[in-house]
């Protein structure tokens, strides 16, 4: 299968600051790739759908303003959680979705956030 | 009713068994399916896409029925390491945008 990375695997960070999780698609090109959320025990959430070189699309309920997404070039795509709560933390994975007749997503190994 | 619905089991069987799931989908329109295989405090693995004539892998085998719209998977000869989370994923019609479902929690007990 595809490889994609995300950095950093575990971020710790005090209340209000800000995180930058990164993707990237490594051996192929992605001009959609996908940000969730996954808290205990849960499903996995759809936050938004990143574009390269458009605007990201947010689901329902899901802030642009605080979750920033930049979608650069067609093998990284970027997650910025500005001004970070204990209730964000969470754990955030991406996905890339490699072109195909099926469009198969591929997930980074996931970031796990937590916010003192 | 949800757009992509599985039962959340868990599904308690011993090594060796036979197993299946089905998903539903609720959009008549949807043109891809896929089964992810997720682990605890890991990231969801592609296990298979699910093509409409069906499709085997080894010990899993995937089934679509347009009809009635639901995917199935089934696992034989169970091992202890298929013990895991699997996710039925359907992408919208007409767009790339996935629909999860909850998943199905598979443990295989020796």
């Amino acid at each position: 299968g595809a490889v994609v990375s995300q950095h950093p695997s575990r971020v710790i960070c005090k209340s209000g600051t800000s995180v930058k999780i990164e993707c990237r698609s490594l051996d192929f090109q992605a001009t959609t790739m996908f940000w969730y959320r996954q808290f205990p025990k849960k499903s996995l959430m759809l936050m938004a759908t990143s574009n390269e070189g458009s605007k990201a699309t947010y689901e329902q309920g899901v802030e642009k303003d605080k979750f920033l997404i930049n979608h650069a070039s067609l093998t990284l795509s970027t997650l910025t959680v500005t001004s970070a709560h204990p209730e964000d933390s969470s754990f955030y994975i991406c996905s890339a979705s490699r072109e195909s007749i099926y469009n198969e997503q591929f997930f980074g190994p996931g970031t796990r956030l937590t916010v003192l | 009713r949800k757009e992509v619905e599985q039962d959340p089991g868990p599904f308690n069987v011993p090594e060796g068994a036979t197993v299946a799931f089905n998903c539903t989908y609720s959009n008549s329109a949807s043109q891809s399916f896929f089964w992810y295989r997720q682990d605890c405090r890991k990231e969801p693995k592609l296990l298979m896409s699910v093509y409409s004539s069906g499709n085997e892998d080894g010990r899993f085998t995937a089934q679509l029925n347009r009809a009635s719209q639901y995917i199935s998977l089934l696992i034989r000869d169970s091992k202890l390491s298929d013990s895991a989370t699997y996710l039925c994923v359907v992408n919208k019609g007409g767009s790339y945008i996935p629909t999860f479902g909850r998943g199905t929690s598979l443990i295989v007990h020796p």
